[in-house]
């Protein structure tokens, strides 16, 4: 059972080049989460969806866009990397009900030089 | 706007000592989580918190909630060096199925 998987595991851009990070679940979760971490800031949502063919701004949407085509997948696009954007993202699902955590993937550690 | 704080931010503590982390919220919610954190890995759930006066204790670790004080405590009960992470408390609003965070704890334990 693989849970919650990234992809990539690594990535460098440069400033002004687009890329998407693939998030798959394979425990037929209706919720998943992108989330960033950065330090000292401990992790911020950046969009979730609530199933598929919806999503939601959470509390740092701008300069990102997500889509859940399919259930088990959430893409995290970026159509013009800034440095800013250098952070390490973590995908996450969750059942939906109420008294279940989050999963987690095992993060990008992306860099924009 | 929804604050998830967390203290103390660093916590550096001898084995075999006690401790208490703090996890302050800002919102309603009878939905609180506790999270390990290894550098450079993932996060691995450690309890979930889901009513007024909830505990759980796993090993040397318990956490609870009070929801009316909006403030969950994880404690530490004779450390040991493993337990040397990042911890995290995350809040679900009663909104339902979103997870805020802290800022997380970063805790080393020193022989």
């Amino acid at each position: 059972n693989a849970g919650v998987t990234q992809t990539p595991k690594f990535r460098v851009l440069k400033t002004g080049q687009s890329m998407t990070l693939l998030c798959a679940q394979d425990m037929n979760h209706e919720y998943m989460y992108w989330y960033r971490q950065d330090p000292g800031m401990g992790l911020r949502l950046i969009h979730y969806s609530v199933g598929e063919g919806t999503t939601a701004k959470g509390e740092v949407p701008d300069g990102y866009n997500v889509s859940r085509l399919k259930k088990q997948n959430f893409l995290l696009g970026l159509e013009s990397a800034a440095p800013s954007q250098t952070s390490v993202y973590f995908c996450a699902s969750s059942s939906g009900t109420t008294n279940t955590e989050a999963f987690f993937g095992q993060g990008t550690r992306l860099t924009v030089v | 706007e929804l604050k998830v704080e967390q203290n103390p931010l660093f916590l550096s503590m001898q084995e075999g000592k006690n401790y208490t982390i703090y996890c302050n919220y800002s919102t309603t919610s009878d939905r609180l989580y506790w999270y390990r954190q290894d550098p450079g890995k993932s996060l691995e759930s450690l309890f979930v918190l889901l009513s007024n006066g909830a505990v759980k204790q796993e090993g040397r670790l318990m956490a609870s909630l009070d929801t009316k004080a909006r403030l969950s405590t994880l404690h530490i009960t004779a450390a040991v060096h493993d337990l040397s992470a990042t911890y995290f408390c995350a809040v679900d609003p009663n909104t339902g199925n979103q997870f805020y965070f802290g800022t997380g704890t970063s805790l080393t334990v020193i022989p």
